[in-house]
């Protein structure tokens, strides 16, 4: 089974700060791990995936994620927020044998000026 | 890459009324399809996947159905909304290593 915990609903920054989403995941083999990003009134995008390559991925718009086995944890990472940033974000798994994905609930980034 | 084509963007409809939501995918063949609900302020659930023409697989037993006629195309199906069928429906089509490229979306609201 696997499933997949993304903690606090909602997460305000200020424009610069460290943005930080976490998620962690549970899986009984080795995931396949991904980040999407939802805009307002639209499909979600992928952001960044891992699939057992680096376990420091390096996505779109400046975001990147770390693989922490130890941790069953893929947070996200970006080093200065812009308000453009300012999305639903979404932390998904899927491991072998399901390769039907699993979502979190979501976690909605806000961006103050 | 693959193309995720979605309609309509919008859907207003009353309790009662059938609804046909349409899905069709470019770049790509026998490609895994799944559509998705969002509910306002919550995550994304799994309502129907399909691994090839005619088969189906539903995650929740509910007012809806959905059909696969051809390769690249899934079509949302409900013979009578309810208020409750509201929400934004997403497709999805599953590329390498498993990532979704997903539609833009459509927002269904019962009235």
């Amino acid at each position: 089974a696997q499933s997949v915990t993304q903690l606090g609903s909602h997460v305000s920054v200020s424009e610069g700060a460290l943005v930080l989403l976490r998620c962690n995941y549970s899986s009984s083999v080795p995931p396949y791990l991904f980040w999407y990003v939802q805009y307002p009134n639209q499909g979600l995008q992928l952001l960044l995936k891992y699939t057992s390559a680096a376990t420091l991925v390096k996505g779109i718009n400046g975001f990147e994620a770390e693989f922490k086995k130890s941790e069953t944890s893929f947070h996200l990472t970006k080093p200065s927020a812009h308000m453009s940033d300012a999305a639903e974000y979404f932390c998904a798994v899927s491991s072998g044998g399901s390769y039907i994905p699993t979502f979190g609930r979501g976690t909605s980034l806000i961006v103050h000026p | 890459s693959q193309t995720i084509h979605q309609w309509p963007a919008t859907l207003v409809q009353p309790v009662g009324s059938p609804l046909s939501l349409e899905c069709t995918v470019e770049g790509t063949s026998n490609p895994n399809l799944y559509w998705y609900r969002q509910a306002a302020g919550r995550g994304l659930q799994l309502l129907f996947y399909s691994v090839g023409i005619g088969q189906i697989s539903s995650e929740v037993p509910q007012n809806l159905s959905a059909s696969r006629p051809q390769d690249r195309q899934f079509i949302l199906s409900s013979k009578k909304l309810l208020l409750s069928d509201s929400g934004f429906y997403l497709c999805a089509c599953q590329g390498s290593n498993e990532k979704l490229f997903f539609g833009s979306g459509t927002q269904l609201s019962v009235l």
